[in-house]
């Protein structure tokens, strides 16, 4: 019963470098989304997905893509990692009807 | 379009105090509201939510919340406040518009509730 997974939890980057962030659910949700949280500004929609293989953007996309090829993994890509995407990434999932998300337990990004 | 105003970033209590967290929303539709609750390194916990029906409503720990429309609010309470209470809390709004909005989220700042002995 691992509700949503996220991996890595911690990733330090150089600018320029590129990396995949990997969530994963097993609740069989129909939902997935991806957020940025920083302090004093909340969490903010990177991208978002209504089902496999569909994505659409969020409040802040630029600098990021997504692909959820499997009903289960939502993946967010960097392609060319910038110190401003220094964030803490949270992957939320729900089924359609429903009122409310299941949280990740996060990825902790540093870019240097 | 939705958005969530929390007013104070920081708010600072004693044990056993009445805590109170302040949120307004704007929302163009009828909106679902939530508060969530972060402990230090951890991800988002759902304290409660409201959709419809009853305007006061009891979550974990508790805490309640009481919507109401007319003064767009949807503010936190607790009683007594307890040392284990200290976190960051989160409001946030979704658009009650038929799944239409897919279930999106907006996010307020955030309150980091302090608890001092």
């Amino acid at each position: 019963n691992a509700g949503v997974t996220q991996t890595p939890k911690f990733r330090v980057l150089k600018t320029g470098q590129s990396m995949t962030l990997l969530c994963a659910q097993d609740m069989n949700h129909e939902y997935m989304y991806w957020y940025r949280q920083d302090p004093g500004m909340g969490l903010r929609l990177i991208h978002y997905s209504v089902g496999e293989g569909t994505t659409a953007k969020g409040e802040v996309p630029d600098g990021y893509n997504v692909s959820r090829l499997k009903k289960q993994n939502f993946l967010l890509g960097l392609e060319s990692a910038a110190p401003s995407q220094t964030s803490v990434y949270f992957c939320a999932s729900s089924y359609v009807g429903t009122v409310g998300y299941t949280f990740g337990s996060g990825t902790r990004l540093t870019v240097v | 379009a939705q958005s969530v105003t929390q007013l104070g970033s920081h708010v600072s209590v004693s044990e056993g105090a009445l805590v109170l967290l302040r949120c307004n929303y704007s929302s163009s539709v009828p909106p679902y509201l939530f508060w969530y609750v972060q402990y230090p390194n951890q991800g988002l916990q759902l304290l409660l939510k409201y959709t419809t029906g009853a305007t006061l409503v009891k979550g974990i720990n508790g805490f309640e919340a009481e919507f109401k429309k007319s003064e767009t609010s949807f503010h936190l309470t607790k009683p007594s406040a307890h040392m284990s209470d200290a976190a960051e809390y989160f409001c946030a709004v979704s658009a009650n518009a038929g799944g239409t909005s897919y279930g999106k989220l907006t996010f307020g700042q955030g309150t980091i509730l302090t608890v001092h002995p």
